[in-house]
């Protein structure tokens, strides 16, 4: 399993736009980036997934350098209810199912 | 369309009793994931369930611990012999088949998932 490595915690104040950035020297060729939410109380969600370059939807956008090592997650503006623990995993290789390992994660705190 | 339905919400049992744990996962699913989650951790996987395949269960902690999913669908988590150490967030997920190529993350849905409290 290729493991991941993101900061504890991050601090941002409303308005701003949060870069929470995730390292995977190890990612295998077939392996996705994905990126989970959670709020207390609640089960992960998914925000965003990609390959490789840029990808972007209506919560978030993800960058993903060529050598796929590392990725950034991009929260542009974000608001109080952003407030929540953000996962980078890496997928498990081709085919089959995908026993990813959530990490502890980041746990994003946005100030009024 | 429902989601990933667990029950119960809550429970408290007290140490030394079994516990049972149900997930519905989305209909039409095939793949159903169960996780714990313990008080300011990630998420440790537990068993994997993809259609009629042997369930994969390297990450049970121990033969404490045991799941099937009946008929392709509801899955049960049982405990016996709860540990205080036990006591976590048991969350469930379900995701569609695996595409074979190219190799894709599929979105896992979650439940709310289900407090477990062993006093």
């Amino acid at each position: 399993l290729a493991k991941t490595t993101q900061p504890i915690s991050m601090d941002s104040y409303e308005g701003q736009e949060v870069n929470i950035t995730c390292s995977h020297n190890n990612i295998a060729t077939n392996d996705y980036i994905t990126w989970y939410q959670q709020f207390p109380s609640q089960g992960p969600r998914f925000i965003i997934q990609g390959y490789k370059t840029k990808v972007t939807n209506e919560v978030a956008s993800l960058f993903i350098p060529a050598d796929r090592k590392s990725s950034t997650l991009s929260l542009p503006r974000v608001s109080l209810s952003d407030t929540a623990v953000y996962y980078c995993l890496v997928g498990d290789g081709p085919g089959g199912y995908q026993k990813v390992t959530f990490g502890i994660g980041t746990k994003l705190q946005v100030i009024p | 369309g429902a989601g990933v339905s667990q029950s119960p919400s809550n429970k408290v049992t007290e140490k030394g009793k079994d516990v049972e744990l149900r997930c519905d996962p989305i209909s039409g699913h095939t793949a159903l994931y169960w996780y714990r989650q313990s008080l300011g951790q990630g998420l440790e996987f537990l068993i994997y369930f993809q259609g009629n395949s042997a369930p994969d269960k390297s990450g049970l902690p121990s033969d404490r611990f045991s799941a099937e999913r009946t008929g392709g669908s509801v899955s049960t988590l049982t405990i016996q012999r709860t540990q205080q150490e036990d006591s976590a967030v048991y969350l469930c997920a379900s995701s569609t088949r695996p595409q074979l190529a190219p190799s894709s993350y599929n979105e896992q849905f979650f439940g709310p998932g289900t407090r477990l409290t062993v006093l």
